[in-house]
Parts: C-alpha cells; structure tokens; sequence
C-alpha cells in the first residue's frame, strides 16, 4: 500500500497568515494526488486534484504543487472559514489511500 | 445539481451484516465518466476508502475490508449498495457514497459526496 504522511498534524494560524500543509507518498504517485478540506459534522470537498488543478468554485488563495512524492497544499492568506481538517489523497495504485489529516485551526 | 444520499440503519450489531444504499439524483448512475466510491471515517480519525464500482459493475476494492465488503449498482434505481458482513465495533464509522472520477476506467478523485450516515456497532 502507498502510505500518504501529512505534516504539520494540525497548525494554528491568523487570519491572513500563509499556510502549507505538505503530503508525503511512501513512494511515486506521479501527479495522481488529490486534496479534500473537511469541516466538522461535513463530507470532505473537493480542493485540488490532479497535484494541482483547482477544482471549480474553490477560492484562488488555494493552491497546491508536487509531483512524484512529496506535495504541497498552501492557503496563501487564511480566512476564518478555512478551519478544517485537509486530507491528501492518492488514486495512483491500489488501494486508494489518504493521508492522517492535518487540522487548520484559527 | 447532483445529489447523493446515503440510507441505511444506525445501529448494527456485533457478527451482523451492516447494509448501506446510496441514491443518486440530478445525474445516471450509467454515466461511462464515473465510479461510485464508498469510505467512511471513525469517530475522530482519518477517511478510509472502502471501495469503487463502475456502473457496468467492475469493481475495485481495499483488501484490508475485501472478503467482507459487497458494493453493487442498481442502476434502474439509480443506486449503489454497500454491504460489509460479520461487522465489529471497528466498523463503527460515518459512512459516505461519492462519486469518483473516471481516468480511463481508472478510479480517480471524488468530486461530489454525500452527507453521510452514521453507523455505530453494538449489542
């Protein structure tokens, strides 16, 4: 199984403050890494997919890079309705894994 | 606007068959660019995905859950079913439907979920 490492685990900022969240693939998943932002008693949503690719209606200060192994998800300014949890996720081999979540408090 | 709902009952108990349907509206099931994902999320942990199926019925599942886990389409229902036999407390967990992109028959992200519904195990 590809294991998929988050860090930081959680992190606590400002609003305004910049943010990055990085994914870790125990080995290559190529550009096949998605990320999801889940806020409490809410189904996970759709950020980013394809490494990079913003998903429609998902604000600009979302963004993400990566490739192969190591990926990046930043908020470039926070917002207070940014606090959740976000989960990397990669469809590049069986089983499909996520990552352990990484808790964006405010 | 697509819209999935997940059913099925709340309480299951231990050795029990745990069964969960999906319905999906504001779209078909039949659609050749999609899969139907399950995953589910116990209480204060990580997402885990159980498994995918393609409307023709070819699916994909996590081995970790494979000899216990059915998922089917129905699709003149417009539905997807989740069955998991023999459950235990383990499977106590917010279970969620969610349809999944399709990259040449591959199973890609979930771009629409439902809400969920909750299932704990217990006697």
């Amino acid at each position: 199984d590809i294991q998929m490492t988050q860090s930081p685990s959680s992190v606590s900022a400002s609003v305004g403050d910049r943010v990055t969240i990085t994914c870790r693939a125990s080995q290559g998943v190529s550009t096949y890494l998605h990320w999801y932002q889940q806020k409490p008693g809410k189904a996970p949503k759709l950020l980013i997919f394809d490494a990079s690719s913003l998903q429609g209606g998902v604000p600009s200060r979302f963004s993400a890079s990566g490739s192969g192994a190591d990926f990046t998800l930043t908020i470039s300014s926070l917002h207070p309705e940014d606090s959740a949890t976000y989960y990397c996720h990669q469809t590049y081999n069986m089983p499909l894994t996520f990552g352990g979540g990484t808790r964006v408090e405010i | 606007q697509l819209q999935l709902q997940e059913s099925g009952p709340g309480l299951v108990k231990p050795s029990e068959t745990l069964s969960l349907s999906c319905t999906v509206s504001g779209g078909s099931i039949s659609s050749s660019s999609h899969y139907w994902g399950w995953i589910r999320q116990p209480p204060g942990k990580g997402l885990e995905w159980i498994g995918s199926i393609y409307y023709s019925g070819s699916t994909y599942y996590n081995p970790s859950l494979k000899s216990r886990i059915t998922i089917s389409v129905d699709t003149s229902k417009n539905e997807v079913s989740l069955k998991v036999n023999s459950v235990t407390a383990a499977d106590t967990a917010v279970y969620y439907c969610a349809r999944q992109d399709s990259l040449l028959e591959w199973p890609y992200f979930f771009d629409f979920w439902g809400q969920g519904t909750r299932v704990s195990v217990s006697s």
